[in-house]
């Protein structure tokens, strides 16, 4: 059963600090990782998307892979309160990113 | 203006009874999924398709069918058979083959089914 592992939360944080968010997936297979937000009663939104070791930087998001451990990152720097929401983990499923499993998200909270 | 639209937003479903759920993109995407996302949980793949006319089984199937006539459309049925099907349905697409390693799949807004 190929699985994704998100830190469990909420995680609470003050505005202006950064926020980490982890995730492990247990399929040695899978190529790309994705991002995404869902704001209560929303639709999950792309936040970014990363298939290199390494980091990946997008204004104030990065996105931090590392394929020997399995794990995959999310820092938001600076946060805001409209950046409280449940952050998404993906990772491709086997050669495609047709099939993705997703973890069960991480609530965020960022207090004013 | 592209993007995903889903209708209905709310939708209620008497048990026994067939509903339908629609999903249209003006994206020009290949491929298109739809997902179910119960409280608390991960999304868990229905059905998807990488081209017109072809679709397959995702991880939860049972209950659901789903066609895929043209580019721009992928409804999905929800059955009598699905016996717990209160849930908060997603419907996605991406490029497909043609986005490779950067393939990326977009949400529509999605359509909350509640069973009375």
């Amino acid at each position: 059963q190929k699985e994704v592992e998100q830190n469990s939360g909420p995680l609470s944080v003050p505005e202006g600090a950064i926020a980490s968010l982890n995730c492990t997936y247990s399929d040695r297979g899978s190529q790309s990782f994705f991002w995404y937000r869902q704001y209560s009663g929303k639709s999950p939104e792309l936040i970014m998307f990363i298939y290199s070791n390494g980091d990946k930087e997008d204004g104030r998001f990065t996105a931090q892979l590392n394929k020997a451990s399995q794990y995959v990152s999310l820092l938001i720097r600076d946060s805001q309160p409209s950046d409280s929401a449940t952050y998404l983990c993906a990772a491709s499923s086997g050669g495609s990113n047709y099939k993705l499993t997703f973890g069960k998200g991480t609530l965020l909270t960022v207090n004013p | 203006d592209g993007g995903i639209t889903q209708s209905p937003k709310y939708l209620f479903r008497k048990e026994g009874q067939n509903v339908t759920l629609s999903c249209e993109q003006n994206l020009n995407h290949d491929a298109m999924y739809w997902y179910r996302q119960d409280p608390g949980q991960g999304l868990r793949l229905i059905y998807y398709s990488q081209i017109v006319n072809d679709f397959q089984k995702g991880d939860i199937a049972e209950g659901y069918s789903v066609s895929r006539e043209k580019k721009e459309s992928f409804p999905l049925t929800v059955t009598s058979a699905q016996k717990n099907p209160t849930a908060f349905y997603l419907c996605a697409s991406s490029k497909g083959l043609a986005g490779g390693t950067t393939d990326t799949q977009y949400f529509g807004p999605g359509t909350r089914l509640t069973v009375l």
